[in-house]
């Protein structure tokens, strides 16, 4: 069964403090790798997609990178707008559209 | 203006009611979808359609309709509401169903069933 798990379920650092997010894969023929952002009482949020290993995309303070079994959402330096809930999804070869998220990860950042 | 729009925001129902919630969008996508996300915040393809055809229908409830009336337009009605349809529904919509195109979500529709 095609499966996304994403890791720790909550984190929470300090203003500065940089680390990162896990999302791994079990999956048939993944086709792309998303990020989304996700905040209170809103829509997801479209941040990253990532099509092959080895790929890393960058955008402000976020980098989203992947490999063949997992994909890892480095934050450097968060601030407290960092604080969201993060989702990984996975695109499948076949899949017509539909996408398979992971539960999150709940980001606190705290001043 | 909002790209994925969908009404009510909110919506508080007796069980056993017929409800419907609407979704718009003004991207021009050929694509749009139903995502449930339940209390543990898992998101799950619920329906999708493609230029008006019903291409994706996930083990959903027949009590849970959707209709496009056109390409910018997705509804969701739900007979005979029961407490565990208590969720929040978000719309979405993306170019195409390739499996690479990202999705554009609305910003959801809190369903609670007393």
């Amino acid at each position: 069964e095609d499966q996304v798990t994403q890791s720790p379920e909550a984190l929470r650092l300090q203003e500065g403090e940089s680390s990162s997010l896990n999302c791994s894969y079990t999956v048939s023929g993944l086709r792309g790798l998303f990020w989304y952002r996700q905040d209170p009482g809103k829509g997801p949020e479209f941040l990253f997609t990532l099509y092959s290993a080895g790929e890393e995309k960058e955008k402000e303070r976020l980098k989203a990178t992947l490999t063949k079994k997992e994909s890892f959402l480095h934050i450097t330096a968060p601030k407290p707008e960092d604080s969201a809930t993060y989702l990984c999804a996975a695109g499948l070869r076949g899949s017509q559209g539909n996408l398979i998220f992971g539960k999150g990860t709940k980001l606190s950042v705290k001043p | 203006d909002t790209a994925v729009s969908q009404t009510p925001k909110y919506l508080v129902t007796q069980m056993g009611n017929d409800k419907s919630i609407k979704c718009e969008q003004n991207l021009g996508h050929d694509t749009m979808y139903w995502y449930k996300q339940d209390s543990k915040k898992f998101l799950k393809i619920m329906f999708s359609y493609n230029n008006k055809e019903l291409i994706i229908n996930e083990t959903v409830p027949n009590r849970f309709s959707p209709k496009s009336p056109d390409k910018a337009h997705l509804n969701l009605h739900i007979n005979s509401l029961e407490l565990g349809d208590s969720a929040v529904y978000f719309c979405a919509s993306s170019q195409s169903t390739a499996p690479w195109e990202k999705l554009f979500f609305g910003s959801g529709t809190q369903l609670s069933v007393l």
